[in-house]
């Protein structure tokens, strides 16, 4: 069971390139999110979606886009790479059925991105 | 809005000693709350979680957390620690049925000297 998996592991990017970290998930869960990590300040909600074909902002969404095509994929898309933007990022994924019950997240093992 | 507080950046503690990790919650009802491990490189794990019921939750790896209304905390535990609990622990909190958006702290480092 992969659980959740994240391509690629580490990346160096040049200001203004793009790019797109991909994420998928084999656990059928309806959730799924992007995190980004930085030291000292936690992790911090960019993108989430509840379902295919629905996404929506989090924290800090400015700079990234994502797609929520399949149940299974949720990649993010950088247009135009800041060095703001270098940090680690995390994709997850839960199961949740309205107030019944919410399944704890499951983390990747995250994307170390570096923008130079 | 939710937020996290975990006023310790650092903690050293030795071997076989016991742990207390603090974490302080703001939200307006009762919320979920989580604690996760995070060792270097890797994603995070989740330790334990609080979503109703007995307000003491019991996790892996021995930790052990109280839900305490009145003073807004979470606080993890351990009765002795080993050196391998080294790492970076994080609180979290989450809104019920709110899309399970999780707000993370800031994380307390954890050293263990043996």
């Amino acid at each position: 069971n992969a659980g959740v998996t994240q391509t690629p592991k580490f990346r160096i990017l040049k200001i203004g390139q793009s790019m797109t970290l991909q994420c998928t998930q084999d656990m059928n869960h309806n959730y799924m999110y992007w995190y980004r990590q930085d030291p000292g300040m936690g992790l911090k909600l960019i993108y989430y979606s509840v379902g295919a074909g629905i996404t929506d902002k989090g924290e800090v969404p400015n700079g990234y886009n994502v797609s929520r095509s399949t149940t299974e994929d949720f990649p993010l898309r950088l247009e135009l790479a800041a060095p703001s933007q270098t940090s680690v990022y995390f994709c997850a994924s839960s199961y949740e059925k309205g107030r019944a019950y919410n399944s704890p997240l499951h983390f990747g093992n995250g994307t170390r991105l570096t923008v130079t | 809005a939710q937020s996290v507080t975990q006023p310790d950046i650092h903690i050293t503690v030795s071997e076989g000693a016991s742990l207390e990790l603090r974490c302080n919650y703001s939200y307006g009802a009762t919320p979920y709350l989580f604690w996760y491990v995070q060792s270097p490189g890797q994603g995070l794990q989740l330790l334990l979680k609080y979503f109703s019921g007995d307000t003491l939750v019991q996790g892996i790896k021995g930790f052990e957390a109280e839900f305490k209304r009145s003073q807004s905390s979470f606080n993890l535990r351990k009765p002795s620690v080993h050196w391998s609990d080294a790492a970076e622990y994080f609180c979290a909190v989450g809104a019920r049925g709110g899309g399970n958006k999780l707000t993370f702290g800031t994380g307390t480092q954890l050293k263990v000297e043996l």
